[in-house]
């Protein structure tokens, strides 16, 4: 069964430095998202992706933040100057139509712990 | 704004028997769907069961079924026969018009043996 995968599962970083988290959506998707989840809080969208361009984003998702899809498969979410409270689960997702249409497909998660 | 509201955070049931998650939703469109998804302690976010809504018929997977009533913007899911591995994190959600996945708080759901 096609899935999502996300690369690292966990990744540890120091408060200021840039993290890169990657992500293969499902081949024939066309529409990519990310969310995180803080621990113990609930999942929060921070951005959608279609056609080579954020469709929509989250008042979460400020200029820290940035997406890419540098090649034909992968889809990557970077944190410049990463804080402490960025520390929490984050989730790629892909489907093969906009959300309202059909199921998005979760990665298994990246944990990102920021020291 | 579209809201999605679970007002259980923790629920337990005994092994085998069933159990029903409440959710409330609020959203002005006509055509949507609903899904129920689960976070096991692994973290992931699968997929348990999905409505249309404008389909009567509530879903239905296996052990997992939905009660949708669309008048009262109620969205619950019942498992029956409750498994262990059925211990986990459990999110309401529904997509909006801008392709952006709203979830609820989640309930957590402890399987008693």
């Amino acid at each position: 069964e096609p899935e999502v995968t996300q690369t690292p599962s966990h990744q540890v970083t120091q408060m200021g430095q840039e993290v890169i988290l990657r992500c293969v959506p499902i081949s024939n998707h066309l529409y990519f998202y990310w969310y995180r989840q803080i621990l113990g809080q609930k999942v929060e969208f921070l951005v959608s992706f279609y056609n080579n361009e954020i469709s929509e984003k989250s008042e979460i998702f400020d200029d820290q933040f940035s997406v890419e899809r540098p090649d034909g498969s992968n889809f990557t979410l970077k944190i410049r100057s990463t804080k402490l409270e960025d520390s929490a689960m984050y989730f790629c997702a892909s489907s093969e139509f906009s959300g309202g249409v059909t199921e998005a497909f979760f990665g298994q998660g990246t944990r990102l712990t920021v020291v | 704004a579209q809201t999605v509201t679970q007002s259980q955070p923790e629920m337990s049931v005994q092994e085998a028997e069933t159990v029903t998650l409440s959710c409330t939703y609020d959203t002005s469109e006509s055509d949507y769907y609903l899904f129920w998804y689960k976070q096991p302690p692994s973290r992931q976010m699968i997929l348990v069961i999905r409505q249309e809504a404008y389909k009567q018929q509530n879903a239905t997977e296996n052990r997992f079924s939905v009660n949708f009533q669309k008048a009262a913007k109620s969205f619950s899911l019942k498992i029956s026969d409750s498994q262990l591995g059925d211990a986990a994190m459990y999110f309401c959600a529904s997509p909006n018009r801008d392709d952006k996945i709203i979830f609820g708080k989640g309930t957590r759901l402890h399987i008693l043996p």
